[in-house]
């Protein structure tokens, strides 16, 4: 079965500052592999997503994601926080397909101005 | 892009009643669509998978006759609570996606509060 284990249920940078969030991941098939931002009482938005080709994936609001499959990871990095950046943020792993997902603990990343 | 939408964003009801949630794909056809829960500060767990006009498959765990799915159309789910109690309170999700996406598209979610 797959699964996603996010390390760090919350991480606190200071503006400006780089923004690593960790997530690896387990799956017996190639993976699909997602971040998703959630603010408050508020549903998923999608950051990027890995599926094939490139490892590095560029994704909106200046993040991107380095899928390593030797490393089993898919961390999610931003050279410059911004305040806007604070949320919960979820790394996802396709199971079966996809469209249906696995989803990690969640971070949740506060930035200090 | 892809939009799906959830309504209500938010509901309260009296324990013992029942309560319905929409997710509707607003501009493409779902041939799928998932129901998550989330209770607060954890992450989405997955309820159940709908496929359009077939039964939906649920989790383990997740009580088929409590929450009853319904994906009748290639844009509408809905999700039952029936009988809700205080324990069902939670934030709901559903995401739908066409038979060829790479991923799912996500509703905004509904708080349900059973009181």
């Amino acid at each position: 079965a797959q699964s996603v284990t996010q390390l760090g249920s919350h991480v606190s940078v200071s503006e400006g500052a780089l923004v690593l969030l960790r997530c690896n991941y387990s799956s017996s098939v190639p993976p699909y592999l997602f971040w998703y931002v959630q603010y408050p009482n508020q549903g998923l938005q999608l950051l990027l997503k890995y599926t094939t080709g490139a490892t590095l994936v560029k994704g909106i609001n200046g993040f991107e994601a380095e899928f390593k499959k030797s490393e089993t990871s898919f961390h999610l990095t931003k050279p410059s926080a911004h305040m806007s950046d604070a949320a919960e943020y979820f790394c996802a792993v396709s199971d079966g397909g996809a469209q249906k997902l696995v989803f990690g603990q969640g971070t949740r990343l506060t930035i200090n101005p | 892009g892809a939009v799906v939408s959830q309504h209500p964003s938010w509901v309260i009801c009296k324990s013992g009643t029942s309560v319905k949630i929409e997710c509707r794909s607003l501009d493409f056809q779902a041939t799928t669509m998932f129901w998550y829960r989330q209770f607060p500060k954890q992450s989405l767990m997955l309820m159940a998978t709908s496929n359009e006009g077939s039964k939906a498959t649920y989790e383990q765990g997740v009580e088929k006759d409590k929450f009853l799915i319904n994906h009748a159309s290639l844009t509408l789910s809905t999700l039952t609570v029936t009988s809700a109690h205080p324990e069902d309170s939670s934030f709901y999700i559903c995401s739908a996606a066409g038979i060829l996406d790479t991923e799912a598209f996500f509703g905004q979610g509904t708080r349900l509060t059973v009181v």
